[in-house]
């Protein structure tokens, strides 16, 4: 049973391009989830997608854009890119209203310069 | 607006040496609390799931409880091993509206087991 692929593994970008990182869910999840974690601290929460529509977003600008696929899995894009967006970007799938928690795929590199 | 916190930011043992890392979080209202393993540059491996109704979850060496009302989960660790070095994140699961859920994690604490 595939568990959360992400792809790709790294990226190195230049400020100011734009980039799109993809997920994967779990098998018989319907819920992606992405997170931004930069060194040394917890993941930060971007945005949840859900039945392909956007449900919950955490504190970042509209650079930042999702998408969700009939099957579940999802795209995070990122415009205009700073020196700051450089961090892990984690994807985690779950199965609405479940009590079985999430699952985390091993995350994109993404290094800006 | 859920918050969470760990306490130690990093730890050092002696490999054998059984250890508590602690975590808190600011809003009692939770779904489940997820503590997740993580290897340096790595994704986060779940360790152990305890809903709001369970006091607590062992998984092996692995125990974690969870005290809701007072907002606080502890991670204990028996016999710790080398291979325990990592950096252990708790999180937890909180309605955060419109039927949807939101996971807030802490900041980790980082765990040398020295042989």
């Amino acid at each position: 049973d595939a568990g959360v692929t992400q792809s790709p593994t790294h990226l190195i970008k230049t400020r100011g391009q734009q980039v799109t990182l993809r997920c994967s869910p779990k098998s018989g999840h319907d819920t992606v989830s992405w997170y931004q974690q930069a060194l040394g601290q917890g993941p930060q929460f971007i945005f949840q997608y859900y039945e392909e529509e956007e449900r919950q977003r955490g504190n970042f600008p509209d650079r930042f854009s999702g998408h969700q696929f009939p099957n579940y899995s999802s795209e995070l894009n990122v415009n205009a890119l700073l020196l700051g967006d450089s961090a892990l970007y984690l994807c985690a799938s779950s199965f609405q209203g479940s009590d079985y928690g999430y699952t985390f795929g091993s995350g994109t590199r993404l290094t800006v310069v | 607006k859920q918050e969470v916190t760990q306490i130690p930011a990093a730890l050092s043992v002696p490999e054998g040496e059984n250890l508590v890392l602690n975590c808190s979080f600011t809003d009692s209202a939770i779904y489940n609390l997820q503590w997740f393993r993580q290897d340096p540059g790595k994704g986060l491996t779940s360790l152990l799931l305890i809903q709001s109704s369970q006091r607590e979850q062992t998984s092996g060496r692995l125990n974690a409880s969870l005290d809701k009302s007072s907002g606080r989960s502890t991670l204990y660790i028996a016999a710790s091993q080398p291979g325990d070095s990592a950096t252990y994140l708790c999180a937890v699961r909180s309605y955060s509206g419109a039927g949807s859920y939101q996971l807030t994690f802490g900041k980790g604490t980082k765990l040398s087991v020295i042989p």
